[in-house]
């Protein structure tokens, strides 16, 4: 059974500051897909990476992936209140076709 | 991305009663899905649903409970039979385009059951 373990599970900061959130596992995964959720919505795609030590940007937020595909990091620069949410790692590719494996989430309230 | 809708997005049932579930997608995928979330926690996967053949459950779920509808490939339904309070939750299905292992979800259904 593939494991991701995500971490920290809660994370609470002030505007402005900044943040990482790591899913690590001993499995490797052809991808790995980085969501966030906010109530009452499903989960929105924010990246996916599929390469062992790429690197992808997306505003504020930074995403990498291990060079062994084992594990993946989100960094975001300068918090603002509209990050906060429900983040999820999932990596795929893993024994069983399409699916997912889910890390357990971390969920983030930025403060003003 | 595909543009996901799930009906209903909300209900509040009675314990022994039974709710369907639909998941309209606006392209044709191969791979469909089905989740269940505790508000704030991660996903759990119920099932895929298969396009012509019986859906495949994961460990936990049965189709008795879960029974799954997969008429076409842009339709699918889930029923949540013989509820009780434990079955409240929020339900999501997704939907994966092929050659990729990228899912999209659909915007969930909240479901409580009394």
């Amino acid at each position: 059974t593939q494991l991701l373990e995500q971490s920290p599970q809660f994370l609470s900061i002030q505007e402005g500051e900044n943040l990482t959130v790591y899913c690590n596992s001993s499995s490797v995964f052809s991808s790995l897909q980085w969501y966030r959720q906010e109530p009452g919505e499903g989960p929105v795609l924010l990246v996916t990476v599929v390469t062992g030590g790429e690197v992808k940007k997306l505003k504020r937020l930074t995403f990498q992936f291990g060079d062994a595909r084992k594990d993946s990091s989100l960094h975001i620069t300068a918090a603002q209140t509209g990050d906060t949410g429900l983040y999820l790692c999932a990596g795929g590719g893993g024994t069983s076709y399409g699916k997912l494996t889910f890390g357990q989430g971390t969920i983030l309230t930025v403060h003003p | 991305s595909a543009v996901i809708s799930q009906k209903p997005s909300r209900d509040i049932c009675q314990r022994g009663t039974s709710l369907t579930i639909q998941c309209q997608v606006d392209s044709q995928v191969t791979m469909m899905f089905w989740y269940r979330q505790q508000p704030g926690q991660s996903l759990t996967l119920i099932a895929t649903a298969n396009q012509g053949s019986e859906a495949t459950y994961e460990s936990g779920f049965v189709i008795d409970k879960f029974p799954i509808s997969r008429p076409n490939l842009t339709f699918s339904t889930l029923t949540v039979s013989n509820m009780s309070p434990e079955d409240s939750s929020i339900y999501l299905c997704s939907v994966s385009p092929a050659g990729t292992d990228t899912q999209y979800f659909g915007p969930g259904t909240r479901l409580t059951v009394l």
